[in-house]
């Protein structure tokens, strides 16, 4: 059974750091290109980073470039997001996925994590 | 980057009723469209990929269609368990780019 299970979210205040970690079993995981997604409370989709399948090349929003770092380990089959100078327009749902391209049955989510940015 | 313009941002209707969102690109995707369908507390689930492509066990009455740049979601007959709000996104390129969302709702 494929999984994604996100996980380091929580309550940080306004200016601090969050690292999030996203497990991956039952896919080939150093196969797919990963990404983050995030949704804040009420609102929409709104994609936030990808990585490349070896973790050479990382891509971010305007929102959060400078700020937020992907990376990934392939031998633990684990995606990252390192969240520095955290904002209360940061504060959203936190999911990870492979958004790249694969064709049928074989794009997936995990369930999120919140992060709450708020003093 | 790569606008995705969704519409309606809401829409209601009876059981039975043929439904119609729809997504146009601000360029040419190349078909590279999903459709999502999400429910309140839960991860965006996939029905549709290559703009009209229908994933392994989503039910028949769901279908897209278009090219280029102006694409259709179509619920051919609405449920009650169709009650969610659905999102288009482009993966021609990096940004990644969603639609605004679509809430259905049940007259």
């Amino acid at each position: 059974e494929v999984q994604l299970l996100e996980s380091g979210g929580g309550l940080v205040q306004p200016g601090g750091s969050l690292r999030l970690s996203c497990a991956a079993s039952g896919f080939a995981f150093s196969s797919h290109a990963m990404s983050w997604v995030r949704q804040a409370p009420g609102k929409g989709l709104e994609w936030v980073s990808s990585i490349s399948i070896n973790g050479g090349s990382a891509y971010y929003a305007d929102s959060v470039k400078g700020r937020f770092t992907t990376s990934r380990d392939n031998t633990k089959n684990t995606l990252f997001l390192q969240m520095n100078s955290l904002r209360t327009d940061d504060t959203a749902v936190y999911y990870c996925a492979n958004l790249a391209y694969c064709g049928g049955d074989c794009q997936f989510w995990g369930p999120g994590t919140l992060v709450t940015v708020s003093s | 980057d790569i606008q995705m313009t969704q519409s309606p941002s809401s829409l209601s209707a009876s059981v039975g009723d043929r439904v119609t969102i729809t997504c146009q690109a601000s360029q040419d995707i190349n078909n590279y469209l999903n459709w999502y369908q999400q429910k309140p507390g839960n991860a965006p689930k996939l029905l549709i990929y290559d703009a009209s492509n229908l994933e392994t066990g989503v039910p028949s009455r769901f279908s897209g269609s278009g090219s280029g740049t102006d694409f259709t979601f179509t619920i051919s007959s609405l449920q009650p368990e169709d009650v969610a709000t659905y999102y288009c996104r482009q993966y021609e390129s990096l940004p990644y780019t969603f639609g605004q969302g679509t809430k259905l709702e049940i007259k």
